[in-house]
């Protein structure tokens, strides 16, 4: 079974404060995904990267970066945390075309 | 690019009734569909992609290109049924486009 693990299930951070989301995969998967998922909104693709240093915006990349280093590690990144970027943040990762994606569990973000 | 829309937040059905959550897409071309399943206070997964043709869970989606939808379908619900449930596709091959979701209740 593939894992995709993430590395806190719940954050508070304050604003301006600059966070870290950490993601890693265990099955070679070179495409790695992030979201966020807000109510009524669904989910929304941050970045994504299809390979170690490569990386693409998604549709709501503002006040986001990321960081591939490695090929099982994705990094999420917010520079000058604000509170309307309390949500919900999803990884993932996929392997071949025509496959699924693979979700991690999950971490809540709260800005204060 | 490619949207997928699901009209319903909410669909609240008795057990044992059908259910029939929907997604809608504008794409022209051959479209690659999925739909995913969360249930309370776990991650999302996969149910069924519209390429395998499979039932899970007892549910089925078929693509209707006249249409333009694929719509998930149970004939009866039961309440571990109710969960959250989004409709996706990816465009571009790597960017997935999610509905809005769809939020299933089967009362009892």
């Amino acid at each position: 079974d593939v894992k995709v693990t993430q590395s806190s299930r719940y954050l508070v951070k304050r604003t301006g404060e600059k966070v870290f989301l950490e993601c890693v995969q265990d099955m070679d998967h070179e495409n790695m995904f992030w979201y966020r998922q807000d109510p009524g909104l669904g989910l929304r693709l941050i970045y994504f990267s299809y390979d170690v240093k490569m990386k693409e915006k998604g549709d709501i990349p503002e006040g986001y970066s990321v960081s591939r280093e490695k090929k099982e590690r994705f990094s999420l990144i917010l520079e000058s945390a604000s509170t309307n970027q309390t949500s919900m943040y999803l990884c993932a990762s996929r392997g071949p075309r025509g496959e699924t994606q693979y979700f991690g569990p999950g971490t809540r973000l709260l800005v204060l | 690019a490619q949207r997928v829309t699901q009209p319903e937040k909410l669909l609240s059905v008795f057990k044992g009734a059908p259910v029939e959550l929907k997604c809608n897409y504008s794409y022209s071309g051959s479209p690659e569909l999925f739909w995913y399943v969360q249930y309370s206070r776990q991650r999302l997964q996969l149910l069924l992609r519209h390429i395998s043709r499979e039932s899970i869970k007892g549910f089925t989606a078929d693509l209707n290109k006249g249409e333009t939808s694929f719509h998930l379908k149970k004939p009866f619900a039961q309440e571990e049924d109710s969960a959250m449930y989004y409709c996706a596709s990816p465009y571009n091959f790597n960017k997935f486009y999610f509905g809005s979701g769809t939020k299933l209740n089967v009362k009892p």
